[in-house]
């Protein structure tokens, strides 16, 4: 069974300081990967998408890919309280397929 | 842009009606889309993959005669919930995928329309 794992939080963090979530992916074939914020009461948004290992940058947000460990992250920088959100690690086991959502890392920024 | 719509994004109903819910992809066409649904403070779970032109999968433990899904055209689909009951009461929310030729279609992005809250009194 395809799996991904996150830790569920909250994971606090003061603003301005750098949020890091970690996920970690059960099927090895998996070919391309999200990161998606969610508020609370609204729909998943997609923020990050990640298909080569290393790392890729937006803004304040970098994705990180490691394929041989099974490894996603998502840093964010210089965190804002906006950012406070639910973190949803998304797998794409291969083309065609549904993504396989993790539970999701809620995120807490402190002002 | 790959914009996705929903409709309507608010509803409550009295318990054994039945309840539509149209999912469109505004900017772009999508063979396939994905219904979710959502309890609060719980994780989204993937009900069905609806598909242009042919029948919905649906996952275990989805009932597909209470749960109607129709993708009549490559810009929309809707989820019919039938005799709602008070535990039907959730968040259903569509995503879309573009279709060959949008440069989302290499990675197999989903874009999620803003979600559905369905009220069964």
């Amino acid at each position: 069974q395809k799996e991904v794992e996150q830790n569920s939080g909250p994971l606090s963090v003061p603003e301005g300081a750098i949020a890091s979530l970690n996920c970690t992916y059960s099927d090895r074939g998996s070919q391309s990967f999200f990161w998606y914020r969610q508020y609370s009461g609204k729909s998943p948004e997609l923020i990050m998408s990640i298909y080569s290992n290393g790392d890729k940058e937006d803004g304040r947000f970098t994705a990180q890919l490691n394929k041989a460990s099974q490894y996603v992250s998502l840093l964010i920088r210089d965190s804002q309280p906006s950012d406070s959100a639910t973190y949803l690690c998304a797998v794409n086991p291969q083309h065609g397929t549904p993504l396989v959502f993790g539970k999701g890392t809620r995120l807490s920024v402190i002002a | 842009g790959a914009v996705v719509s929903q409709h309507p994004s608010r509803v409550i109903c009295k318990s054994g009606t039945s309840v539509k819910i149209e999912c469109r992809s505004l900017d772009f066409q999508a063979t396939t889309m994905f219904w979710y649904r959502q309890f609060p403070k719980k994780s989204l779970m993937l009900m069905a993959t609806s598909n242009e032109g042919s029948k919905a999968t649906y996952e275990q433990g989805v009932e597909k005669d209470k749960f109607l899904i129709n993708h009549a055209s490559l810009t929309l689909s809707t989820l019919t919930v039938t005799s709602a009951h008070p535990e039907d009461s959730s968040f259903y929310i569509c995503s879309a995928r573009p279709n060959v030729g949008h440069s989302a279609d290499a990675y197999n992005e989903q874009f999620f329309g803003p979600g559905t809250r369905l009220t069964v009194l």
